[in-house]
């Protein structure tokens, strides 16, 4: 079963416009939450997680992303896109559902892209 | 050094053939994951090595044969490989166990099977 589930598959905006990509987890218990990012012919990069300290987390390169128990969600934002954010961009989960906390599950990844 | 080092970066190879790819990091992590990840797909676990120790196999055929000769180094050797096993494979590491330990990946080997 899918454990974490990423809404659009494909994202573009303008340059200089809000950034929000969606993430979803199923799962009663909070498990533990990341968001990656992989740019053509790289490895994946992370860009923040979640550790349960705060429900708004900051990361690298100006995005954020705030924890929500009640909606099961950790969606990811950036107030001004850049032309150098267009990229994948993958949300994942440890110890949640089938996984064991040993495990990191991907989701199926949003393709951002930034119009100029 | 907080790279996770993977060679060969690219690699074909036949159906007969036997080839490995390495991974290598100095980070003293001691959690070292293979992962294969198909084109506009998600990174798929394969193997989970914690402390030098083989602790999670996601099921994955034979002819893939990982190995972890030490703290520093996981190899993963390929054998009579099929066409879709043709992939990017990814190494990453992490301090311990994934739970909320970052994961450093390496680069990939974009390997082809013919």
């Amino acid at each position: 079963a899918q454990s974490v589930t990423q809404l659009g598959s494909h994202v573009s905006v303008s340059e200089g416009a809000l950034v929000l990509l969606r993430c979803n987890y199923s799962s009663s218990v909070p498990p533990y939450l990341f968001w990656y990012v992989q740019y053509p012919n790289q490895g994946l990069q992370l860009l923040l997680k979640y550790t349960s300290a705060a429900t708004l987390v900051k990361g690298i390169n100006g995005f954020e992303a705030e924890f929500k128990k009640s909606e099961t969600s950790f969606h990811l934002t950036k107030p001004s896109a850049h032309m150098s954010d267009a990229a994948e961009y993958f949300c994942a989960v440890s110890g949640v559902g089938e996984t064991s906390y040993d495990k990191v599950i991907f989701g199926p990844g949003t393709s951002l892209s930034v119009i100029p | 050094d907080t790279e996770v080092t993977q060679t060969p970066k690219h690699l074909v190879m036949g159906m007969t053939n036997k080839k490995s790819l390495k991974c290598e990091q100095h980070m003293g992590h001691r959690a070292m994951y293979w992962y294969k990840q198909k084109a506009k797909k998600p990174p798929e676990l394969m193997f989970v090595y914690s402390y030098e120790k083989l602790s999670i196999n996601e099921s994955v055929p034979s002819r893939f044969s990982p190995e972890c000769p030490n703290s520093s180094l996981l190899n993963l050797h390929l054998h009579a490989l099929q066409p879709e096993d043709s992939a990017l494979y990814l190494c990453a590491s992490s301090a311990a166990g994934a739970t909320n330990e970052k994961l450093f990946f390496g680069s990939g080997t974009q390997l082809s099977v013919l």
